[in-house]
């Protein structure tokens, strides 16, 4: 079965503060594909990064990076120096046997 | 506009009724999903099609649901006979698919969201 856990229900910090948003999953496939999702007030899904299971680089991409770590089935995401529009739900979520399955999502709040 | 749009934005309806929902993919998707999301979760796989082909169904994709994707291009999702636990999110998303065994990004459309009274 897959499965993704996003343990942190509700983070709370302060503009400029680094943030790092954990994801653990569960899969037996050997080759699938993790995913994160930002969800902003407006409700649109907005894709973040895929990562394949053969890629283990961690990516940057501006102020967003992210950590994937086979050993431990982890795949987090950091945000540096934290804006108020990073305000949102961020989803993470695992592909395989040709469907998306998301974790419940965690909501960052960001203050000025 | 060239990303997933989908109509209505809002349904409201009567518990008992039918109702229908439309989704355009990025032109050049080939692959199509529906997913549903309620309040405080994740969303949740219904179905997918691969052109006109209809791949994949969800437990959670009951007999009153029906989806289709007649020529490959948009497709509507019904639910009949509406219940109360039917309201939602339902969202579409498309992506590009080839060999099964890989995915491309999936792109969201803005959801319409149902409410079953």
């Amino acid at each position: 079965a897959q499965k993704v856990t996003q343990a942190q229900t509700e983070i709370s910090v302060v503009e400029k503060e680094d943030v790092t948003l954990d994801c653990v999953y569960e899969t037996r496939d050997t080759t699938y594909y993790l995913f994160w999702y930002k969800q902003p007030p407006s409700g649109e899904l907005v894709f973040l990064i895929r990562r394949n299971s053969f890629d283990e680089q961690n990516e940057i991409s501006g102020r967003y990076s992210w950590n994937f770590q086979k050993s431990t089935s982890s795949f987090n995401f950091t945000i540096t120096a934290s804006q108020v529009v990073d305000s949102a739900v961020y989803f993470c979520a695992l592909w395989g046997f040709q469907k998306l399955v998301f974790g419940t999502g965690t909501r960052l709040l960001v203050s000025p | 506009d060239t990303g997933v749009s989908q109509d209505p934005r809002h349904k409201i309806t009567k518990r008992g009724q039918n109702v229908t929902f439309r989704c355009d993919p990025i032109s050049e998707h080939n692959r199509l999903y529906w997913y549903r999301q309620t309040l405080g979760q994740g969303p949740e796989f219904l179905t997918y099609f691969q052109n006109e082909a209809q791949l994949e169904k969800s437990r959670l994709l009951s007999d009153r649901f029906s989806a289709e994707r007649p020529k490959g291009s948009f497709s509507t999702l019904e639910i009949q006979r509406t219940e109360q636990g039917d309201s939602a999110m339902y969202l579409c998303a498309s992506s590009l698919g080839g060999d099964r065994r890989y995915s491309y990004e999936q792109y969201f459309g803005p959801g319409t969201r149902l409410t079953v009274t």
